[in-house]
């Protein structure tokens, strides 16, 4: 059974720019998550999507969009970079029944010059 | 609206001493409650989950939590601290919300064990 994967590691990006992220959630879970974390700052749920479909989102601008693919892989979209959309973006796949155990990547530095 | 509060952002103990990390809550239907680790440069671990079975909730790495509903606290303890648990340790409150389990993190406390 493989994990949550992510990439790429490490993105710099200038302002204005857009940027893609991308996960590969764990076998058989149907859930995924993005957060952002600031530096020093717990995670922030920016939206989620169960089935293809977004089924739930964050205080985050339309700027930020999603897609989640038929195998369960996503992306993160984020357009019109700021100074401030720097952070570590992570994924985590879950069963959107049950205990909602998430399962993280480890994540993606965007950093935004 | 949840919420979560660590209290201490940042905890000094020394190996082999008792870990306690705290940490508060606020729902308004019962929640589910989790600690999750997080070491430099990596994404988040679970530790361990509450959800609704036992209120004493054992995890990995000798860690362990108690769901106390009259304080609306779930804080984690671990008897001997070990080097290897220097990391940064998030709450986090999950309940649901039209149609999805809606996750809060607190804002994370930093355990430092010293030598």
């Amino acid at each position: 059974e493989t994990g949550v994967t992510q990439s790429p590691t490490h993105l710099i990006k200038t302002r204005g720019q857009q940027v893609t992220l991308r996960c590969s959630s764990q076998s058989g879970h149907n859930t995924v998550s993005w957060y952002q974390q600031a530096l020093g700052q717990g995670p922030q749920f920016i939206f989620q999507y169960y089935r293809e479909e977004e089924n739930g989102r964050g205080n985050f601008p339309p700027r930020f969009s999603g897609l989640q693919f038929p195998n369960y892989s996503s992306e993160l979209n984020v357009n019109a970079l700021e100074l401030d959309d720097s952070a570590l973006y992570l994924c985590a796949s879950s069963l959107l029944a049950g205990a909602y155990e998430q399962y993280f990547g480890p994540g993606t530095r965007l950093t935004v010059t | 609206a949840q919420s979560v509060t660590q209290l201490g952002s940042h905890v000094s103990v020394s190996e082999g001493a008792l870990v306690l990390l705290r940490c508060n809550y606020s729902s308004s239907v019962p929640p589910y409650l989790f600690w999750y680790v997080q070491y430099p440069n990596q994404g988040l671990q679970l530790l361990l989950k509450y959800t609704s079975a036992a209120t004493l909730v054992k995890g990995i790495n000798g860690f362990e939590a108690e769901f106390k509903k009259s304080e609306t606290s779930f804080h984690l303890t671990k008897p001997s601290a070990h080097m290897r648990d220097a990391a940064e340790y998030f709450c986090a409150v999950s309940v649901p919300s039209g149609g999805y389990q809606k996750v809060t993190f607190g804002t994370g406390t930093k355990l430092q064990v010293i030598p």
